[in-house]
């Protein structure tokens, strides 16, 4: 009972490096979805996937990208990691609205990443 | 654009009664969720509401009044490890499926 599963938990980071941060769900959902959490900010979109091979942009979408690769996985890079990314990161998935309406998303325990 | 209001922090009594409050101003409105989040994990889901009036699930009730903008979360004889944030969120239903967005969360302490 794995569900959505982070690697890795904690990172740190100087300004100017790359990393990737991998999201893997065992849950067969459609949907996949990245968001930030930053304290008075609450939880706020990056970008989701609704399916193998698509993703779009979310609410905050800048300095980031994703690839969805495998319908088990979602990557999120940093190509250049900037102070302002120092943040949680947490990884969402759900069913499709088409074929379970309005299930709730299931979130990974977050990856804490600190730049510097 | 959207808009989530919640109080910051509450703080309330073991075995005691507590109700956090959310509105929101969002177009294309199609449910709320609330979320719990202890400090430092995830956010794991409570309830849903997508019509007005009252969901109750054990000791937790979720309200939604759509005409008014509002719903409230109810948590009734408190328990210490319900210290946590609640995250209201509104689904807005988009060609990108079903996308939220959070409130800032409140803070729940619960003391003896």
């Amino acid at each position: 009972n794995a569900g959505v599963t982070q690697t890795p938990k904690f990172r740190v980071l100087k300004t100017g490096q790359s990393m990737t941060l991998l999201c893997a769900q065992d849950m067969n959902h459609e949907y996949m979805y990245w968001y930030r959490q930053d304290p008075g900010m609450g939880l706020r979109l990056i970008h989701y996937s609704v399916g193998e091979g698509t993703t779009a942009k979310g609410e905050v979408p800048d300095g980031y990208n994703v690839s969805r690769l495998k319908k088990q996985n979602f990557l999120l890079g940093l190509e250049s990691a900037a102070p302002s990314q120092t943040s949680v990161y947490f990884c969402a998935s759900s069913y499709s609205r088409i074929r379970v309406p309005n299930q709730p998303q299931h979130f990974g325990d977050g990856t804490r990443l600190s730049i510097l | 654009g959207q808009n989530i209001d919640q109080p910051t922090e509450m703080t309330a009594t073991e075995g005691a009664i507590v109700q956090i409050n959310c509105t929101y101003q969002t177009s294309g409105f199609n449910g709320l969720f609330w979320y719990q989040q202890h400090a430092g994990e995830a956010p794991t889901f409570l309830s849903y509401n997508v019509l007005d009036g009252l969901e109750e699930k054990g000791r937790f009730s979720s309200f939604l009044s759509r005409s008014k903008g509002y719903s409230y979360l109810l948590l009734k004889e408190l328990q210490m490890k319900d210290s946590a944030s609640y995250l209201c969120a509104v689904i807005r239903i988009t060609g990108g499926g079903n996308k939220l967005t959070f409130g800032t969360g409140t803070q729940l302490k619960v003391e003896l």
